[in-house]
């Protein structure tokens, strides 16, 4: 079964400051790659996702993420992060021929201190 | 309008108690899911209904009964539950295919806790 890590369980960064979330999956096969987040008393949205060519894509709100195939990453960046992207952040994975499964990391809290 | 509708968002429920979710969506998404989500954790896959018919169980006990009356909306019958039944339950819908290029749409969740 694939699994979904995501190595950083709590950041916390001060406003300005470059964010990057780690994201690593376990399935050898073709897979759709998404970014979602969950602020505060509010339901998941998607921030960005990934589902072939170009493994550099950009997302809402200054976000961005590159897929690297030969590390079964795909790592969430931003420049400058705000106190606004206080949130939870999820990786979620899409095995070719799971039909529209996915398999979420375990999460990143993220606190940014204005 | 990319809403998923979830009642009601706050349930308490005892350990006899018979009570139901609803989840409505109006996006046309042929594809709906129930999740749970305990605190700190990622969202579990429950249920997958594909053209208003039960495609995925991920081994949830009977106590949870999904059901589909039409394609908008998706209920989630809850009978004898137990406290670490408490939870944040998460309904999300998509388009069906695609081969998981389609987004899923989530709404709110219900917070569940049963005394």
């Amino acid at each position: 079964a694939q699994s979904v890590s995501q190595h950083n369980h709590h950041v916390i960064l001060s406003e300005a400051a470059s964010l990057e979330l780690g994201c690593n999956y376990s399935y050898g096969g073709t897979v759709n790659l998404f970014w979602y987040v969950q602020y505060p008393g509010q339901h998941l949205q998607l921030l960005l996702k990934y589902f072939s060519g170009d493994p550099l894509v950009k997302g809402i709100k200054g976000f961005e993420a590159e897929f690297i195939k030969s590390k079964f990453s795909f790592n969430l960046r931003k420049p400058s992060v705000q106190w606004s992207d206080t949130a939870e952040y999820f990786c979620a994975v899409n095995a070719f021929g799971a039909g529209n499964m996915l398999t979420f990391g375990g999460g990143t809290r993220l606190m940014v201190k204005p | 309008d990319t809403e998923v509708t979830q009642t009601p968002k706050h349930l308490v429920m005892g350990m006899t108690n018979k009570k139901s979710l609803k989840c409505e969506q109006h996006m046309g998404h042929r594809a709906m899911y129930w999740y749970k989500q305990k605190a700190k954790k990622p969202p579990e896959l429950m249920f997958v209904y594909s053209y208003e018919k039960l495609s995925i169980n991920e081994s949830v006990p009977s106590r949870f009964s999904p059901e589909c009356p039409n394609s908008s909306l998706l209920n989630l019958h809850l009978h004898a539950l137990q406290p670490e039944d408490s939870a944040l339950y998460l309904c999300a819908s998509s388009q069906e295919g695609g081969g998981g290029r389609y987004i899923q749409y989530f709404g709110a969740g219900t917070r569940l806790s049963v005394l």
